[in-house]
């Protein structure tokens, strides 16, 4: 069975820094590794989805990596900013399902 | 992206009562639906993946006759969650997809269950 982990489980960083998030899990025989941000109370947003041919992914000051083989995942984030905060979810998609991590509650502060 | 809604965004009942969420995909047909259930501040565990047109397939450790899925059409699954508990109060979140493994899943904006 897949397990999906998230380091760090918290975060808090002045606003400004760049920041890494880190996902790993245990079976590398995925289909795509996807990248979500949630916000208190409210649904998903998706912010990367990374197929398991490719190598990352980027969208404005967020990039994602995808290593398979070691079965990592980072999500990089550029110059921060208060509305960044928010919990970020990374989910693996083996065969029919998705497999979520625990989360990295980011926290930037003014 | 492809927009799936849920239907109700929150809702109260009491012990006992039954209650039906619905899940819609909008703007494209969705061939399985997930349904994932959130604990506060908690990640979101997988419940149960539905066809449409057939039986869905509950994750271990969750009861199929207490959580009602119904995936009739390629646009709608529903959830009832039957005689409820207070301890079934959560955040339950739909998800939609093609046909194909590698497809994007699309998310719903969740449904926040409370019973008294």
């Amino acid at each position: 069975k897949q397990e999906v982990t998230q380091i760090p489980a918290a975060l808090s960083v002045p606003e400004g820094e760049n920041l890494v998030l880190n996902c790993s899990f245990t079976d590398s025989a995925i289909y795509n590794l996807q990248w979500f941000r949630q916000d208190p109370g409210k649904g998903l947003t998706s912010l990367l989805l990374i197929q398991s041919s490719q190598r990352e992914q980027t969208s404005g000051r967020l990039n994602a990596s995808l290593d398979k083989s070691s079965g990592r995942s980072t999500l990089y984030i550029a110059a921060s900013q208060p509305g960044d905060s928010a919990t970020y979810l990374c989910a693996v998609r083996n065969n029919n399902d998705m497999r979520f991590g625990a989360g990295t509650r980011l926290t930037v502060k003014p | 992206g492809a927009v799936v809604s849920q239907h109700p965004s929150r809702v109260i009942c009491k012990s006992g009562t039954s209650v039906k969420i619905e899940c819609r995909s909008l703007d494209f047909q969705a061939t399985t639906m997930f349904w994932y259930r959130q604990f506060p501040k908690k990640s979101l565990m997988l419940m149960a993946t539905s066809n449409e047109g057939s039986k869905a397939t509950y994750e271990q450790g969750v009861e199929k006759d207490k959580f009602l899925i119904n995936h009739a059409s390629l646009t709608l699954s529903t959830l009832t969650v039957t005689s409820a508990h207070p301890e079934d109060s959560s955040f339950y979140i739909c998800s939609a997809s093609g046909e194909r493994k590698a497809d994007t899943q699309y998310f719903g904006p969740g449904t926040r269950l409370t019973v008294l």
